[in-house]
């Protein structure tokens, strides 16, 4: 399967607690974004990649969050000192800038701050 | 900066009966739009896009949407609904020559078929 691919799928975790989730795009994309979506709304920006470069970050994104693309292939999302507030669904999608505009989304990773 | 607005949170619909999910944006500058589909248990799947060209969009499995810039509205329409088609439905929107294509989503309308 060469779709998006993110894991860990599940993670639950005491507030206070590091936790970093991966995103493996589509090979040969070069963008990755990342998104948050929480319950009974729709996914919200936080982050965006073009290869190793980091572009434009989100104001919903706080100083515990940070994101990095090293080598412009897979991308990991850290969050430090987790609050019950960061619980969410966290999703990655990977884009070709190629004029097509379509973003191919992974499962996602659904963070639950205990 | 942009919004969406879907106002159906839920739309129950019979199987075989047509269906219209609403959407409306709000920008400052012309738009990309998208409806994107969330089977239970599965990722976000784009479903069809507005992009330029012919208002009206449709995608392979009998849905369509048309562009309406004076009513910035890109409704999703299907003439009949299949059991299969019970899935959350988001409309989102993307600002042209940004330069990042970031999407700004509605908040989902869950579709549900009654056989």
């Amino acid at each position: 399967d060469t779709g998006v691919s993110q894991n860990p799928r599940h993670k639950i975790t005491k507030r206070g607690q590091n936790v970093t989730f991966r995103c493996d795009p589509i090979s040969e994309h070069n963008r990755l974004y990342w998104y948050r979506q929480t319950l009974g709304q729709g996914p919200e920006f936080l982050t965006y990649f073009q290869n190793e470069a980091q572009l434009e970050k989100s104001r919903l994104l706080s100083d515990r969050f940070s994101a990095e693309r090293p080598k412009g292939s897979f991308s990991t999302l850290e969050i430090q000192r987790t609050e019950q507030g960061d619980s969410a669904m966290y999703l990655c999608a990977s884009m070709q800038t190629s004029g097509l505009y379509e973003q191919y989304f992974g499962p996602g990773t659904r963070l639950t701050v205990t | 900066a942009q919004s969406v607005t879907q106002l159906d949170s839920q739309v129950p619909v019979f199987e075989e009966a047509p269906v219209e999910l609403r959407c409306n944006y709000s920008s400052s500058v012309s738009v990309y739009l998208f409806w994107y589909v969330q089977y239970p248990n599965q990722g976000l799947q784009l479903l069809l896009k507005y992009l330029s060209g012919s208002t009206l969009v449709e995608s392979i499995n009998g849905f369509e949407a048309e562009f309406n810039k004076s009513q910035t509205s890109f409704h999703l329409r299907k003439p009949s609904v299949h059991i299969s088609d019970t899935a959350e439905y988001f409309c989102a929107v993307s600002e042209r020559n940004f330069g990042n294509e970031k999407l700004t989503f509605g908040t989902g309308t869950r579709l549900t078929i009654i056989p």
